[in-house]
């Protein structure tokens, strides 16, 4: 079965830190993966979406994730985070010809001054 | 451009009643995804739809629970006989076309308690 894993339940940062969240997913012909963010109490917002091609993928406000296909991975990093940044974040997987997304369990990021 | 809109935005019942959650897609997507998300996990695939038709319950429970996207209209999901185990957050997603890697766009979702 597919499934996606995001190792960290709850992540701390400084603000104006870097910050990387991991995401790992079973290896699927032709993955699509993506990160999407999710405020309290709101839906989700895509940032960023990698399908071919180069592998670090930029995204909405300052993000980026980086295809590992090696690794099975697609991090997000950022690099100097701000206090608007806390939140859940949610790495997804799709693949070719299966509408579904597969969601891994989520990062809850809190920001400190 | 409005997004995804779904209503009700917030919804309680009672054991034993029935639940119908609405979703519009963003104008021009004819493709409609639900997923459910149970406090503290990640969003679970439900169904996926077009117009008229099911393509995709996989993720559907096999009891109480059913989807529609008719030709006019909103999509629904239907769970008939709510127990305290329904109360979640349903979001729905759309997308302008399927076959697999489409971006799918998510409304804010509803969320259902169950007393």
């Amino acid at each position: 079965a597919q499934s996606v894993t995001q190792p960290d339940i709850h992540i701390t940062v400084s603000e104006g830190a870097s910050l990387e969240l991991r995401c790992n997913y079973s290896y699927g012909a032709t993955p699509y993966l993506f990160w999407y963010v999710q405020s309290p109490g709101q839906g989700l917002q895509l940032l960023l979406k990698y399908f071919s091609g180069d592998t670090l993928v930029q995204g909405i406000k300052g993000f980026e994730a980086e295809f590992k296909r090696s690794q099975s991975s697609f991090n997000l990093r950022k690099p100097s985070v701000h206090w608007s940044d806390a939140a859940e974040y949610f790495c997804a997987k799709g693949n070719f010809g299966n509408e579904k997304l597969t969601f891994g369990t989520g990062t809850r990021l809190t920001i400190i001054p | 451009n409005a997004g995804v809109m779904q209503n009700p935005r917030h919804l309680v019942r009672r054991r034993g009643q029935e639940a119908r959650l609405r979703c519009s897609p963003m104008k021009g997507h004819s493709h409609v995804y639900w997923y459910r998300q149970l406090p503290e996990e990640g969003l679970k695939f439900m169904v996926y739809l077009q117009k008229e038709n099911i393509i995709d319950e996989s993720g559907m429970p096999k009891e109480r629970f059913s989807a529609e996207f008719p030709k006019e209209g909103p999509s629904i999901l239907r769970i008939q006989q709510v127990v305290r185990g329904d109360s979640a957050a349903y979001f729905c997603a759309s997308s302008p076309r399927g076959g697999g890697g489409e971006t799918q766009y998510f409304g804010p979702g509803t969320r259902l308690l169950v007393l």
